[in-house]
């Protein structure tokens, strides 16, 4: 398994503004993943972040609004840029671990938007 | 359809019920097999994760899979109100591909 840390753990955001999301692991981990939980739904995936390549987005997702970062094996962050109400949401990282394609969560990052 | 198909719930049982949750599914390539956890406000929890078909035991918590039918189930024996979350499945093919999520289930235990 791993421990994975996020911050913030909440922020309320004004329109308009970005905010920078990080996520630390207690391992050196390949595969590191984004997503978004909507209030009642399930799991959406943004990205996945694999340390020294780029990030690949999932459909309806784009770098230019959600910009990542991966400078090594335990670290990453997401961007939600130009904020607008509609990405009030929970974001949450998780690392691939032992190769079964089983992933291990963060607490998630709580965004409210106004 | 959805690759992956269960149903929201909410699901509310007595203390000490047995549950069953279900998950079915289209996808024949599907190999990994995994339930999660979700209490309010927190990230999902690994609970059970299987391998192919059959069935895996861990104390209270039973994961079966039944590749035949495309259709996987978790059994909670003794339930009680600490089991009180979400409950999602999740599955892939392998070879490093993206895990395919259930909307996920509510289940309320009442003491």
């Amino acid at each position: 398994s791993a421990v994975i840390s996020q911050k913030p753990s909440r922020d309320i955001c004004q329109r308009g503004t970005s905010l920078t999301i990080q996520c630390q692991v207690d391992s050196q981990v390949t595969m590191m993943f984004w997503y978004r939980q909507q209030p009642g739904q399930s799991l959406t995936l943004i990205a996945t972040a694999n340390q020294g390549s780029e990030a690949t987005y999932e459909s309806g997702f784009v770098i230019d609004k959600f910009p990542i970062s991966r400078p090594n094996l335990t670290f990453s962050t997401l961007t939600v840029s130009n904020m607008s109400p509609e990405d009030s949401s929970i974001y949450l990282c998780s690392v691939e671990v032992g190769g079964t394609d089983t992933q291990y969560f963060g607490p998630g990052t709580r965004l409210t938007v106004l | 359809q959805k690759e992956v198909e269960q149903d929201p719930g909410p699901l509310s049982v007595p203390e000490g019920a047995i549950v069953s949750l279900n998950c079915t599914y289209s996808n024949s390539a599907f190999q990994y097999f995994m339930w999660y956890r979700q209490y309010s406000r927190k990230g999902p929890e690994l609970l059970m994760y299987t391998y192919s078909s059959g069935n895996k035991e861990d104390g209270r918590f039973t994961a079966q899979v039944d590749k035949s039918s495309k259709y996987i189930s978790l059994f909670i024996r003794d339930s009680q109100p600490s089991d009180s979350a979400t409950y999602l499945c999740a599955m892939s093919a392998g070879n490093n591909r993206k895990l395919i999520w259930g909307l996920g289930t509510s289940l309320a235990v009442n003491p």
